[in-house]
């Protein structure tokens, strides 16, 4: 099926640095978005995409981030800077949009905030 | 904002038998609910799905029922096996507009003992 790939898949980081996640989601898709999951929970909806612009975001998006996709490159999660509480698995997701709602998840990078 | 209830948390069940999970929305201008299977250390995979046109949807041995009317929809896995051990996840999503956000319920931790 469609894939969803993500770099990098693992992070570790220092408290107060900056990170950067990169998603390349599946080719033809409109939509993209953020999940965050914190070890034995599940996904929370962090932010959605498209045209350019974020669309929607949730109080779990924080001023610390930002999300782009600068000329049709990766979709990007930037946390500057970070805090302990970002450590979690973060999954992309896309979708073809107008209807085709199927979310496809890209294998989730984790970042560990030290 | 839209909430998810999922239950149970935990499932045991034999080889062969029937496993059932339940979840229950708030929002009733949710229309698309799809389910979704994790294995540890992997992304979240889409088994089925179901829209608010329909009530009743069978994939193999998948069933996803939707009752709007009390806002429920559950997830029937028949003739389990081993390899359906795994976290499934129910979600509710307002889709076909330009904001597409799934919320997810809390997981249900599926066991199949043979």
């Amino acid at each position: 099926g469609p894939k969803v790939l993500q770099i990098p898949s693992h992070q570790i980081i220092d408290m107060g640095q900056m990170v950067t996640l990169n998603c390349d989601p599946v080719s033809n898709h409109l939509y993209f978005y953020w999940y965050k999951q914190i070890l034995g929970q599940q996904m929370e909806f962090l932010v959605n995409f498209y045209n350019g612009k974020v669309m929607e975001k949730s109080k779990l998006f924080k001023d610390q981030f930002s999300v782009e996709r600068p000329d049709g490159s990766y979709f990007t999660l930037k946390i500057q800077p970070t805090a302990l509480e970002d450590s979690a698995v973060y999954f992309c997701a896309s979708s073809l949009g107008v209807n085709q709602d199927t979310q496809y998840f890209g294998p989730g990078t984790r970042l560990l905030v030290l | 904002g839209e909430q998810v209830e999922q239950l149970p948390s935990i499932l045991r069940v034999q080889e062969g038998s029937s496993a059932s999970i339940n979840c229950s929305y708030e929002d009733s201008a949710s229309n698309y609910f799809p389910w979704y299977k994790q294995e540890p250390g992997e992304n979240p995979k889409l088994i089925i799905d179901i829209r608010s046109n329909m009530e009743r949807k069978q994939i193999q041995e998948l069933i996803v029922l939707l009752d709007k009317k009390a806002k429920r929809f559950s997830l029937h896995i028949t003739d389990t096996q081993p390899g359906d051990s795994a976290m499934y996840f129910c979600a509710a999503s307002v889709g076909g507009g330009s904001n597409y956000k799934l919320t997810f319920g809390k997981g249900t931790l599926l066991t199949v003992t043979p």
